[in-house]
């Protein structure tokens, strides 16, 4: 099976820019995470969703964040304006349903960086 | 809250020596655990997951891990390293509340001298 995809996977932008990242999770998978890896430090959960409802994002910033995932399928995620600290690689992962016992699958991720 | 801890950053290997990679996870009932690997540029992959039942769990190439309630651990193990192991390695555990997310370690950068 394909496996998620993402793009770009590589992104410069100069702070108080926009970006936006794109995931095409693997087919079937009704649950889809993104994730923030910032250098050093283990992946963080930014949002999860389940179709194309939010189960969380809790740790969403919203001010700037915002991410959607219209007919359940694809996802983009969006940093208006980027900040210094977003600097990070951006992870995708889908799983077949929400809960124990459903792998998450992860993307290549895009890496972002902001002068 | 559920959380696991990485202790050591970074770890050098000589290639051929055994490698012990430790993770201490903080849950009061039995936790669901996992090993992931990243190689540069890459996404995470699992190597093995721990649900229940024995306590020794074998993963993909070549890797095992330990779960020690005692210890409140669940160590990687390999006996023998290969230059292709050097990547950085996570632990994680799932979150609260039967969504699915993923709660990971800081990671420990596994470096292979020749």
């Amino acid at each position: 099976e394909a496996g998620v995809a993402q793009s770009p996977r590589y992104k410069i932008i100069e702070k108080r820019q926009s970006v936006a990242f794109w995931c095409n999770p693997i087919s079937g998978h009704a649950t889809l995470y993104w994730y923030q890896q910032i250098l050093g430090q283990g992946p963080k959960l930014l949002i999860q969703f389940q179709n194309n409802g939010v189960v969380d994002d809790s740790q969403l910033p919203k001010d700037r964040f915002s991410a959607e995932r219209l007919k359940g399928v694809d996802s983009t995620l969006k940093i208006q304006p980027a900040k210094l600290e977003d600097s990070a690689v951006y992870l995708c992962a889908s799983s077949f349903i929400k809960g124990y016992n459903s792998p998450l699958h992860f993307g290549n991720g895009t890496r972002l960086t902001v002068t | 809250a559920q959380s696991v801890t990485q202790p050591d950053i970074h770890i050098t290997v000589s290639e051929g020596a055994s490698l012990e990679l430790r993770c201490n996870y903080s849950y009061g009932a039995t936790p669901y655990l996992f090993w992931y690997v990243q190689s540069p540029g890459q996404g995470l992959q699992l190597l093995l997951k721990y649900f229940s039942g024995d306590t020794l769990v074998q993963g993909i190439k070549g890797f095992e891990a330990e779960f020690k309630r005692s210890q409140s651990s669940f160590n990687l193990r390999k006996p023998s390293v290969h230059w292709s192991d050097a990547a950085e390695y996570f632990c994680a555990t799932y979150g609260s509340g039967n969504t699915g997310k993923l709660i990971f370690g800081q990671g420990t950068t596994l470096q292979v001298k020749p």
